[in-house]
């Protein structure tokens, strides 16, 4: 079975410093590995997938992500914060080749960011 | 492009009642899937559609539920005799194909109360 596991409900942070969102999944064979961010009663927006090739992929709104196959960690980062970033973020996951094609999704980190 | 659409955004019914919920896909797009988001239990994949392959029920969380796909296109998802621990927001995506590495695009979610 596939797992995400997002450790920190609530990210605080102050705007124009750097952010982080951390997430660490467990699947068998290679993974799949997505962000989604959600605004209030909003749906969610994908933000950045990483499928293959280059640990370090770019995504929406200035994010990034980088894979780590050693620590099956896919943390997501900004280098500087706006106050528009505060929402709900998601990182899921899907294992590589056909069968199970549908997403686990972490629980969700709460960010905010502090004016 | 219009995206995901789901209707109604909001649903009140009392327990026992049956209920229907709506999904419009984003045209083109062959793959549709159903999750649940509840505080208790995050996000939680219900079924997909593919084509006309067999839908993946393996998400279902009761005979209760059931989906359709009419035309390839638009989806119901069906709650009979709903209870309690049926209020949640039920969040439709579609993307381009099955395959693993085409993101999955949300629609704004259908909240349900049961009373």
């Amino acid at each position: 079975a596939q797992s995400v596991a997002q450790p920190e409900d609530q990210v605080n942070v102050a705007e124009g410093n750097p952010l982080t969102v951390k997430c660490t999944y467990s699947v068998s064979g290679n993974p799949y590995l997505f962000w989604y961010v959600q605004y209030p009663n909003r749906g969610l927006q994908f933000l950045l997938k990483y499928i293959t090739g280059d640990n370090l992929v770019k995504g929406s709104y200035g994010f990034e992500a980088e894979f780590n196959k050693s620590q099956t960690s896919f943390h997501l980062k900004k280098p500087s914060a706006l106050v528009s970033d505060s929402a709900l973020y998601f990182c899921a996951v899907r294992k590589s080749g056909a069968g199970s094609y549908q997403l686990t999704f972490g629980k969700g980190t709460k960010l905010s960011v502090i004016p | 492009g219009a995206g995901v659409s789901q209707s109604p955004s909001n649903k009140v019914t009392e327990k026992g009642k049956d209920v229907e919920l709506r999904c419009d896909p984003i045209s083109g797009h062959t793959a549709l899937y159903w999750y649940r988001q509840s505080l208790g239990q995050g996000l939680e994949f219900l079924i997909y559609f593919q084509g006309n392959s067999a839908p993946d029920k393996s998400g279902l969380p009761s005979d209760r539920f059931s989906a359709e796909r009419t035309g390839g296109s638009v989806s119901t998802l069906t709650i009979q005799r709903t209870q309690q621990e049926d209020s949640a927001v039920y969040l439709c995506a579609s993307s381009l194909a099955i395959t693993e590495t085409y993101e999955q695009y949300f629609g704004p979610g259908t909240r349900l109360t049961v009373t």
